[in-house]
């Protein structure tokens, strides 16, 4: 069964710093990953979606890479705003069965 | 806007109560999702749907049931025999194509009083 973990689980960092979140996944035959934000009390924001035949995708200041061979994904931020403050979710599909989630990153960025 | 919208936002029941979280989709997306979130832990799959009039038991399905008569609809029942049911409720969906693009909902709370 597929296992998803994020480290670390708290980041708390000063406003403009590059920052990484990692992701690692026990089970590489996944279809994509997924990464998500979590504003407290709200649903999940899609951010980056990574098909398994792809090495990385950009948005803005998010840049998402995935390594299957390692079971790795990260997800860079450029120059950290306080407004990025979230938890990070990643998630992999193995099938039409939804996603498996790690448990998240909480990122403070501080003013 | 194109979206999921789950309602209500809050919910409250009382024990031995059945309650019904809400979950429509204008997305045209045939596979629908409800997943459960507590502290400290990641999403968990209840039900799933890849097709209307049929659905499978995710990892946490004891306790809940769901329907799916609509493309556009996939609710979740919360019945009397799930022992610990406060928790947020998610629901997602996405194209029938393995590893096509999830979307959320903006989520149900749901108390025990």
């Amino acid at each position: 069964k597929q296992e998803v973990t994020q480290i670390p689980a708290a980041l708390s960092v000063p406003e403009g710093e590059n920052l990484v979140l990692n992701c690692s996944f026990t089970d590489s035959a996944i279809y994509n990953l997924q990464w998500f934000r979590q504003d407290p009390g709200k649903g999940l924001t899609s951010l980056l979606l990574i098909q398994s035949s792809q090495r990385e995708q950009t948005s803005g200041r998010l840049n998402a890479s995935l390594d299957k061979s390692s079971g790795r994904s990260t997800l860079y931020i450029a120059a950290s705003q306080p407004g990025d403050s979230a938890t990070y979710l990643c998630a992999g599909a193995q099938g039409a069965d939804g996603l498996t989630f790690g448990k998240g990153t909480h990122l403070i960025i501080q003013p | 806007d194109g979206g999921i919208t789950q309602s209500p936002k809050y919910l409250f029941r009382k024990e031995g109560q059945n309650v019904t979280l809400s979950c429509e989709q204008n997305l045209n997306h045939d596979a629908m999702y409800w997943y459960r979130q507590d502290p400290g832990q990641g999403l968990r799959l209840i039900y799933y749907s890849q097709i209307v009039n049929d659905f499978q038991k995710g990892d946490i399905a004891e306790g809940y049931s769901v329907s799916r008569e609509k493309k556009e609809s996939f609710p979740l029942t919360v019945t009397s025999a799930q022992k610990n049911p406060t928790a947020f409720y998610l629901c997602a969906s996405s194209g029938q194509v393995v590893g096509t693009e999830a979307f959320f909902g903006q989520g149900t709370r749901l108390t025990v009083v």
